[in-house]
């Protein structure tokens, strides 16, 4: 089945440095990649997914980069602010599994922006 | 939060007790689902639902049991709940034709002792 690694496992940046968060993926059929944000007792919010016939997707400060190839995925978040400060999952759908809208979630990353 | 809501918020019971865990939706979702969280892990799929009275196993269903009667309840079961599944449960839901794209609850904290 998919299996979905995710790194680092923390981060730590400077309020506007840009953070990289970096998934590798098993399933080359896999074709749907959402990146959540989770802040403290609360639930994963989806901020931002790519499909894979797109190479690359923005929205403000965050975008996603996609390797079919080699089979990785990307979370960049430019300008970062102390408000990004979360643990952030990437994950993946697992084709295996028919329409059921599976997904594989990888370990997560804690971000930490210093003001 | 999607129209979701979890209930209870936070459970502390005792090894070997019946615990049912309740996701509610007001936004008419067809596909729903329940992950736990634990250090480490992610999040994992213990059982999703397709439908009214059509669920599934997912990868960590051993313990768990769920129900759906109305499209708006899904209810996870700890039939004799242990230690190990001490963690954070969430709800997600997903509409048909986009069911990969999920939305989360705020979770429920359970503890086992």
């Amino acid at each position: 089945g998919e299996n979905v690694e995710q790194h680092p496992s923390t981060l730590s940046v400077q309020e506007g440095d840009s953070a990289v968060i970096k998934c590798t993926y098993s399933d080359s059929a896999s074709n749907y990649f959402p990146w959540y944000k989770q802040e403290l007792g609360k639930g994963p919010q989806l901020i931002i997914d790519i499909r894979s016939n797109v190479g690359e997707k923005k929205d403000q400060r965050i975008a996603v980069t996609l390797n079919k190839t080699a089979k990785h995925f990307s979370l960049h978040i430019t300008e970062t602010q102390p408000e990004d400060s979360a643990v952030y999952f990437c994950a993946a759908s697992s084709p295996g599994s028919g329409n059921t809208g599976k997904l594989i979630f990888g370990q997560g990353t804690t971000l930490q922006v210093k003001p | 939060d999607a129209g979701i809501t979890q209930s209870p918020r936070h459970k502390v019971t005792e090894t070997g007790t019946p615990v049912t865990l309740r996701c509610h939706q007001t936004e008419n979702h067809r596909y729903m689902y329940w992950y736990r969280q634990d250090p480490g892990h992610g999040l994992r799929l213990i059982h999703y639902s397709y439908g009214v009275k059509d669920t599934d196993k997912g990868e960590v269903s051993d313990g768990y049991s769920v129900s759906r009667s109305k499209t708006e309840d899904f209810l996870l079961t700890l039939e004799s709940a242990t230690s190990s599944q001490t963690s954070v449960y969430f709800c997600a839901v997903g509409e048909a034709g986009k069911q990969e794209t999920q939305y989360f609850g705020p979770g429920t904290r359970l503890l086992v002792l």
